[in-house]
């Protein structure tokens, strides 16, 4: 079984501060880890994921996030937020057998309101 | 490449009626998924399609709901009848056909509003 805990559900920067989305996840099985971005009325898009190698993930619009196992996380960063960044933020995990195949269903936190002030 | 079509956007329907989503996959995607998001939550998978067989229903309430993919291709999602705590937002999702692309790609969603 998976489950993702994110901590906060709504957090607010100034623009140009920096950006932290807590992410901790469960899984029985070694985690692919995904970060989803959704404006208002639009569907989820993709900011990064996780699968195997590298721990610290670069990601679309200046975010990125790093594969903690001893923590069991996948904090969500960006250095300066700007205004545009003002969306909902959903950690997901999935997991994959011995051969990499992942098992497609994502688990998803319930998600984290960030707010943008000038 | 078009993404992942949906439609109806916005649909409000009054409790114990029928109602249908359809979905399009971008093309030449092999899976396609279903989740329910309620207002404030994550979404949550309803069911998963690898081509036109069901591989995980596991949370979809099957007394109410029920969906289809004929083909391989296009999807659709049937509540009967609705009631109140069905109102969500239906996001249909594909993935590509290599399993270690683990990226699902999303559609805009439905909103349902059940009265």
């Amino acid at each position: 079984a998976q489950s993702v805990t994110q901590l906060g559900s709504h957090v607010s920067v100034s623009e140009g501060a920096l950006v932290l989305l807590r992410c901790n996840y469960s899984s029985s099985v070694p985690p692919y880890l995904f970060w989803y971005v959704q404006y208002p009325n639009q569907g989820l898009q993709l900011l990064l994921k996780y699968t195997t190698g590298a721990t610290l993930v670069k990601g679309i619009n200046g975010f990125e996030a790093e594969f903690k196992k001893s923590e069991t996380s996948f904090h969500l960063t960006k250095p300066s937020a700007h205004m545009s960044d003002a969306a909902e933020y959903f950690c997901a995990v999935t997991g994959a057998n011995a051969g990499g195949t992942s098992y497609g269903k994502l688990t998803f936190g319930q998600g984290t309101i960030l707010t943008v002030h000038p | 490449e078009a993404g992942v079509a949906q439609s109806p956007r916005y649909k409000i329907i009054e409790k114990r009626q029928s109602v249908a989503f359809w979905c399009n996959p971008i093309s030449g995607h092999a899976t396609l998924y279903w989740y329910q998001q309620i207002l404030g939550q994550g979404p949550k998978l309803l069911i998963q399609f690898q081509n036109n067989g069901v591989v995980d229903d596991s949370q979809l309430p099957k007394d109410r709901f029920s969906a289809e993919r004929l083909k391989g291709v296009d999807s659709t999602l049937k509540i009967q009848p609705a009631k109140l705590e069905d109102s969500a937002v239906y996001l249909c999702a594909s993935r590509p056909r290599d399993y270690r692309t683990d990226t699902q790609y999303f559609g805009p969603g439905t909103r349902l509003t059940v009265l």
